[in-house]
């Protein structure tokens, strides 16, 4: 069975500060992950997601994640956090199938 | 990709009775499913809606409380039955499978119903 872990519900950072979530997995197969982000009364938006290929996945709006399977981790990247970014993150894993299974979440803050 | 849309977008109902939300898609996909998304949580999977078939569901959650439908590859309702306070929640289609590859596919989600009982 899959599961993950996402470190942090809630993460506060200034305007132009590196953005770190983070996220673990756990998989008994080779993993699909992702990363969503909602933003406040609508649903979830793909920011990117890792399929085996390249380790280091860029999304959209400048986000990027990096494959560790040492590590078991898949955290979430942004070198410089816009105000807009402020949402809830949630990464997610795929493993034997279509069922894809969430973390619970970690909320994002910008300064201004 | 794939645009998805629900109905309602949100009610607020009597504990007791009964909503069906009704999922339409914009093409044809392989998967189907329904989440939950509680106030301030994250995204619980209710069960995966099988076309002609009876939906498979989730440990904690059963037919009698959640029946679901899925006549064809583009629709499928779910339906919160005998509702009580603590179903108040987002409720969320979901679709996965417009190219029939798990490890390339995006999941897509509705924009959700957001329900809830008094």
């Amino acid at each position: 069975a899959q599961s993950v872990t996402q470190l942090g519900s809630h993460v506060s950072v200034s305007e132009g500060a590196l953005v770190l979530l983070r996220c673990n997995y756990s998989s008994s197969v080779p993993p699909y992950l992702f990363w969503y982000v909602q933003y406040p009364n609508q649903g979830l938006q793909l920011l990117l997601k890792y399929t085996s290929a390249a380790t280091l996945v860029k999304g959209i709006n400048g986000f990027e994640a990096e494959f560790k399977k040492s590590e078991t981790s898949f955290h979430l990247t942004k070198p410089s956090a816009h105000m807009s970014d402020a949402a809830e993150y949630f990464c997610a894993v795929r493993a034997g199938g279509f069922k894809t299974i969430f973390g619970a979440g970690t909320r994002l803050f910008v300064k201004a | 990709s794939a645009v998805i849309s629900q109905k309602p977008s949100r009610d607020i109902c009597q504990r007791g009775t009964s909503l069906t939300i009704q999922c339409q898609v914009d093409s044809q996909v392989t998967m189907m499913f329904w989440y939950r998304q509680q106030p301030g949580q994250s995204l619980t999977l209710i069960a995966t809606a099988n076309q002609g078939s009876e939906a498979t569901y989730e440990s904690g959650f059963v037919i009698d409380k959640f029946p679901i439908s899925r006549p064809n590859l583009t629709f499928s309702t779910l339906t919160v039955s005998n509702m009580s306070p603590e179903d108040s929640s987002i409720y969320l289609c979901s679709v996965v499978g417009t190219s029939g590859s798990p490890s390339t596919d995006t999941q897509y989600f509705g924009p959700g119903t957001r329900l809830t009982v008094l």
